[in-house]
């Protein structure tokens, strides 16, 4: 089975600039998929498709993927932002999770 | 704007069978290509994707839990289900149900969530 690989923890400062990875074998050739969950919330979507955000999310967030390596990229980090982060793709008729990133602001 | 709530017993004893239905509100469940889905996600740990069904009845389901998992539709009452059988403490999590959208081939991603219900598997 596809298996996503992300970095358990991320920390950051305010204002400056976080990228989470979410590694997996040919993923550029998949579209990938990132939410942000926040304690006690569902999770919601920030990124469809690689690098398309819905309605409401900020231009702050946005993502790219290549080779074996897709990124999450979040601009000028607010202490709001701190949130668990996921990335998802569809393999073989089955939706798979990256285990998920915890993202600090310091 | 599509909601979803799921419903269903908080407590099930082991060995017996999950059962949560999502109710969808602000939109028929029949209209456009969405695929409707449950996932999972034990206390402290990640996301797990249980299985989605179309409307016209279709199913996949994640093959770890293949063989104890159905999920169904009943468009009537913009509603679908999933029942999960023969459940061990390991089953106990929050359960989502969420809406799945597609806009390329290939690929589902996840647009509307419901809150989540805690199902505690225990005798």
């Amino acid at each position: 089975s596809y298996v996503l690989t992300q970095p358990p923890s991320v920390s950051v400062a305010p204002g400056q600039t976080a990228r989470i990875t979410c590694g997996g074998n040919n993923i550029g050739s998949k579209s990938v998929h990132w939410y942000q969950q926040k304690p006690g919330q569902a999770p919601v979507l920030v990124v469809y498709d690689d690098s398309d955000r819905p309605s409401g999310i900020p231009e702050r967030f946005s993502g790219s993927n290549s080779g074996n390596t897709a990124t999450l990229t979040i601009s000028r980090v607010e202490a709001g932002d701190e949130a668990d982060y996921y990335c998802q793709v569809w393999d073989s008729s089955s939706v798979v999770f990256g285990g998920g990133t915890k993202l600090t602001v310091l | 704007q599509v909601q979803l709530q799921e419903s269903g017993p908080g407590l099930v004893k082991p060995s017996q069978t999950l059962s949560l239905t999502c109710t969808v509100s602000g939109g028929s469940i029949s209209s456009g290509s969405y695929y409707w889905s449950w996932i999972r996600q034990p206390a402290g740990k990640g996301l797990e994707w249980i299985g989605r069904i179309y409307t016209s009845g279709s199913t996949n389901y994640n093959p770890s839990l293949k063989s104890r998992v159905t999920i169904s539709v009943d468009t009537s009452k913009n509603q679908f289900s999933l029942k999960l059988s023969s459940v061990t403490a390991a089953d106990t999590a929050v359960y989502y149900c969420a809406r799945g959208s597609v806009v390329v081939a290939a690929t589902l991603f996840f647009d509307y969530w419901g809150q989540g219900t805690l199902v505690t598997v225990s005798s």
